[in-house]
C-alpha cells in the first residue's frame, strides 16, 4: 500500500539555523499539506499547497516558513531562522480526494 | 473560529466492549469529518471518513454524523487492548480552497484486558 514518507525522522538544530524537512507524497496524489504537533498539543495546520503554488496556509506559515516541490516526487518544507517554539512533531500529508494520508513525522528539537 | 471539541478521557472500557467517542464542532458550513488513530508518537493514520448524515460501518468501527445537532461519534465494537489509543477527530470546512484539515485535542482511550 503506498505510503507518504519522511525524512529526517528526527531533526536536532541550534537556534538561528535552517531546517528543510522532506517528503515524497503517495504517487498519484495532487494536494499536499503540513501540519505540526506541539508535546502534548493538537495538531495544527501549516499550509496547503496544490498544482505548484501555495492554496491556503495558516497564521503560524508567516515569512519563517516556506515550502517547495523541487522535483516530481518531493515536498519540502523549510523554516528558516528556527527558534525554540519550532520544536514539534511536523507531520506531512497528502490526498487524491476526500482524505489525507499523513506520514511518519519529522520530530524537530530546537536547542 | 472554527473549533472542534473532543472529551480529552482517558476512556477507559473492558476488552470486548463498545467504546464511544464523540465529537463536536462549531461552524454549520462544514463538509467532511475523519477519525484518525494516533499511537503516542506516532502520525495520525486515517480510520474513518464519513461526509453525510447517518451512519457509516467499516469493520468494528461506525462513524455517526448529525450535522443538525453538530456532532460526529466513532463506536469501537469488540473493543481490543490494541485500540488503545488517541482518537482524533478532525473536520473539513466548506469554501475551504486548501481543504485544511481542524483537529480537536483528542480523546485518550484505554482498553484494558
Amino acid at each position: 500500500e503506498p505510503e507518504v514518507t519522511q525524512t529526517p525522522s528526527h531533526q536536532v538544530t541550534q537556534m538561528g539555523q535552517e531546517v528543510i524537512l522532506r517528503c515524497v507524497p503517495i504517487s498519484n496524489h495532487l494536494y499536499f499539506y503540513w501540519y505540526r504537533q506541539i508535546l502534548g498539543q493538537k495538531v495544527e495546520f501549516l499550509v496547503s499547497f496544490y498544482n505548484n503554488e501555495i492554496s491556503e496556509k495558516s497564521e503560524i506559515f508567516d515569512d519563517q516558513f516556506s515550502v517547495e516541490r523541487p522535483d516530481g516526487s518531493n515536498f519540502t518544507l523549510k523554516i528558516r531562522s528556527t527558534k525554540l517554539e519550532d520544536s514539534a512533531m511536523y507531520f506531512c500529508a497528502s490526498r487524491a480526494r476526500g482524505e489525507q494520508y499523513f506520514g511518519p513525522g519529522t520530530r524537530l528539537t530546537v536547542t | 473560529q472554527k473549533e472542534v471539541e473532543q472529551n480529552s478521557g482517558p476512556l477507559s472500557v473492558p476488552e470486548g466492549a463498545i467504546a464511544s467517542l464523540n465529537c463536536t464542532y462549531s461552524d454549520r458550513g462544514s463538509q467532511s469529518f475523519f477519525w484518525y488513530r494516533q499511537y503516542s508518537g506516532k502520525s495520525p493514520e486515517l480510520i474513518m471518513s464519513i461526509y453525510s448524515n447517518g451512519d457509516k460501518e467499516d469493520g468494528r468501527f461506525t462513524a455517526q454524523l448529525n450535522k443538525a445537532s453538530q456532532y460526529v461519534s466513532l463506536l469501537i465494537r469488540d473493543s481490543q487492548p490494541s485500540d488503545s489509543a488517541t482518537y482524533l477527530c478532525a473536520v473539513n470546512w466548506e469554501n475551504n480552497a486548501g481543504n485544511m484539515l481542524t483537529f480537536g485535542g483528542g480523546t485518550r482511550l484505554m482498553v484494558k484486558p
